[in-house]
């Protein structure tokens, strides 16, 4: 299996930071990774596919890039709607693993 | 509108079977992938397994495999996630999602089953 790594595990802004995660596959995944927003008692919600293609109705603070093994989520000017839990998740080769999770809290 | 609406809630008790169902709305459905996601509570979310709705081709995670069955009834546009004997530690919410292959992320999402396993 593919082991998907985020770091940092949680991380505290404020309103208008810019905030950068990253995460690491285990071996190359080529630009085969999306990224996710997940709020309290919800559904996951695709922010970014195909390692920097932003999906249709995400506000464009919202950026990704990288390819092969290390990737990265920005968000360029945080809002309060923004802090939630974001989860990379490779789409390469089955079982499609997710990484653990970056919690991101007000500051 | 694309939606993919899951079963309601359920409290079982160890032992015991279950099924739960996610059915897809608003799109062809046959040409898609349907996943499963498990999220324990408290917890990230987790890859069970995926199948494709065109030829019942079907993937399993090593983590799940043997441990529940996935399966689909194309005429009625569902997919199936199946336990036949339950314990207390699969207690979670499970997801359903959809996927195009390639390139594309997982954008249509169940509203998530709660299922419940306690004696």
């Amino acid at each position: 299996d593919i082991q998907m790594t985020q770091s940092p595990s949680s991380l505290s802004a404020s309103v208008g930071d810019r905030v950068t995660i990253t995460c690491r596959a285990s071996q190359s995944i080529s630009r085969y990774l999306n990224w996710y927003q997940q709020k309290p008692g919800k559904a996951p919600k695709l922010l970014i596919y195909a390692a920097s293609s932003l999906q249709s109705g995400v506000p464009s603070r919202f950026s990704g890039s990288g390819s092969g093994t290390d990737f990265t989520l920005t968000i360029s000017s945080l809002q309060p709607e923004d802090f939630a839990t974001y989860y990379c998740q490779q789409s390469h080769s089955s079982p499609y693993t997710f990484g653990q999770g970056t919690t991101l809290e007000i500051k | 509108e694309v939606q993919l609406v899951q079963s309601g809630a359920e409290v079982k008790k160890p032992g015991e079977s279950l099924q739960i169902s996610c059915k897809g709305s608003g799109y062809s459905f046959t040409s898609y992938w349907i996943g499963w996601v498990r999220q324990m509570p408290g917890k990230g979310l987790e890859w069970m397994g995926i199948i494709y709705l065109g030829d019942s081709d079907t993937r399993y995670s090593p983590s799940f495999q043997g441990q529940v069955t996935i399966s689909v009834d194309k005429s009625i546009s569902t997919a199936y996630l199946q336990w036949s004997s339950l314990k207390a530690s699969d207690s979670a919410m499970y997801y359903c999602v959809s996927w195009g292959g390639g390139w594309n992320g997982m954008d249509v999402w169940g509203q998530g089953t709660t299922v419940t396993v306690s004696s």
